[in-house]
Order: C-alpha cells, then sequence, then structure tokens
C-alpha cells in the first residue's frame, strides 16, 4: 500500500511569509506525529494527533507554529511569519493505534531566505 | 526528562566487514522502548531494528543486531557483513510507553555518519 506522502519536497520562501506543509498518512492509522530535524541533528518532536485531536503539542518551538488535522486524515502545519531558524527538514509519521512502529514521510525541506 | 547520546559522528567502514554504532540513553522509567533507524540521502527515516526494554534477548534483523544493556543503559547496533547501501545516518531513539494517552514520540540521538568504502 501507499506510505506516508508529504508535499511539498522543498519550498524556499521569504522571512515574514506564511507557509503550509502537508502530510498524508497511511490510510487507516489514527495516530500522526511531526517531527523538525536540523541541519546535523537529530528529528525533535513537535506535534501529535490521535484522530483529529492534537494530543500533545508541547513540541511546538512556539504559538507561530500550528498543526490541523481537521478529518482525522490529513495533516498540516502551518508556519507564520516565517524565520530563518525555520529552515529545517519537517517529517510526518503515522501509526496505527495500539502500535508503536511509527511509518515516515520523505519529508519537505523548508528553506527561509 | 529522557535523553539519547550518540558519540560517533562519523564512522566509516570497510564492505564486508562489521561495524558497531554506540548509542546510551537516560531515563528513570522501565518501560521503553529503543530504535535505530537509518536515513538515507533520500531523507527517508526508514526502520532498521527495534527493542523492548521488557526483553532480556537481544534483536536481531539478518545482518543487524544490538547489545542492550538495560543497566548500563547502553544500546549498540552491529552491522555485519557491511554493504554499499548501508551508507546512510543512523539515529539511535527512545520511546516511552509509561505514560498514558497513547503519545509514543520517539526522542532522537544527534545520528551517526556511515561510509561503508568500497
Amino acid at each position: 500500500g501507499a506510505g506516508v506522502s508529504q508535499t511539498p519536497s522543498n519550498k524556499v520562501t521569504e522571512k515574514g511569509k506564511y507557509v503550509e506543509l502537508r502530510c498524508d498518512p497511511i490510510s487507516g492509522h489514527t495516530a500522526l506525529y511531526w517531527y523538525r530535524q536540523s541541519l546535523g541533528q537529530g528529528p525533535e518532536f513537535l506535534i501529535y494527533f490521535q484522530g483529529t485531536g492534537a494530543a500533545d503539542d508541547s513540541g511546538l518551538p512556539n504559538d507561530r507554529f500550528f498543526a490541523v488535522r481537521p478529518e482525522g486524515s490529513v495533516s498540516t502545519l502551518k508556519i507564520q511569519r516565517t524565520e530563518r531558524g525555520d529552515s529545517a527538514v519537517y517529517l510526518c509519521a503515522s501509526s496505527d493505534r495500539g502500535r508503536d512502529e511509527q511509518y515516515f514521510g520523505p519529508g519537505t525541506r523548508l528553506t527561509v531566505t | 526528562a529522557q535523553t539519547v547520546t550518540q558519540s560517533q559522528p562519523e564512522m566509516s567502514v570497510q564492505e564486508a566487514e562489521t561495524v558497531t554504532l554506540s548509542c546510551t540513553y537516560d531515563t528513570s522509567e522501565n518501560n521503553y522502548y529503543l530504535f535505530w533507524y537509518k536515513q538515507p540521502p533520500s531523507r527517508q527515516m526508514i526502520l532498521v531494528i527495534r527493542q523492548e526494554a521488557y526483553k532480556q534477548q537481544n534483536a536481531t534483523e539478518n545482518r543487524f543486531s544490538v547489545n542492550f544493556q538495560k543497566a548500563a543503559k547502553s544500546f549498540s547496533l552491529k552491522i555485519s557483513d557491511s554493504q554499499l547501501g548501508d551508507t546512510a545516518m543512523y539515529f539511535c531513539a527512545f520511546m516511552s510507553v509509561a505514560g498514558a494517552g497513547n503519545n509514543r514520540k520517539l526522542i532522537w540521538g544527534l545520528g551517526t555518519s556511515l561510509a561503508v568504502n568500497p
């Protein structure tokens, strides 16, 4: 079956602009995670969805970051007033309820100029 | 808070030889999972192997095996018969399974860049 997909693959934007990053999880997976991977670093947890609700958003760095998952499937990570420090690869992962293995998408590389 | 430490930023190995990547972690919990993920230049994070903390037996997956030392909080990855396709970043990750709400977020190390040389 299809894996986790993320669009766009790459996004270049100017400082101060608004961006949306999309994640399409594996069909039927109820858990969805967003991670951010800065250059030379390991991924860092941002937010976790169980179904439609954000069950844990403790990793979001500030209120410029927001994520939604309105129908319990596709999720969108939204970043307002982007800053150069937001440049990173944003990874999405999904897993089936009751199972612990996370399946990752290829990531979106965000570059803020 | 849990932390994961990978002390080897870069490693190299000759094709067909064996290499071991180190990982240590810190936690006060007793119930957790540990993972090794591989990230090639394509950025796709691929699960290599997992270990449940309650299992004493070390996990193996074909050429990949781990040495899990729970008391020492050590979780090393051994790659046998290294192949050119093993060239990638390798990340060690910790997952708590003790909390409520089913949040299984991963806590990651900084990674080890492995180069397999022909």
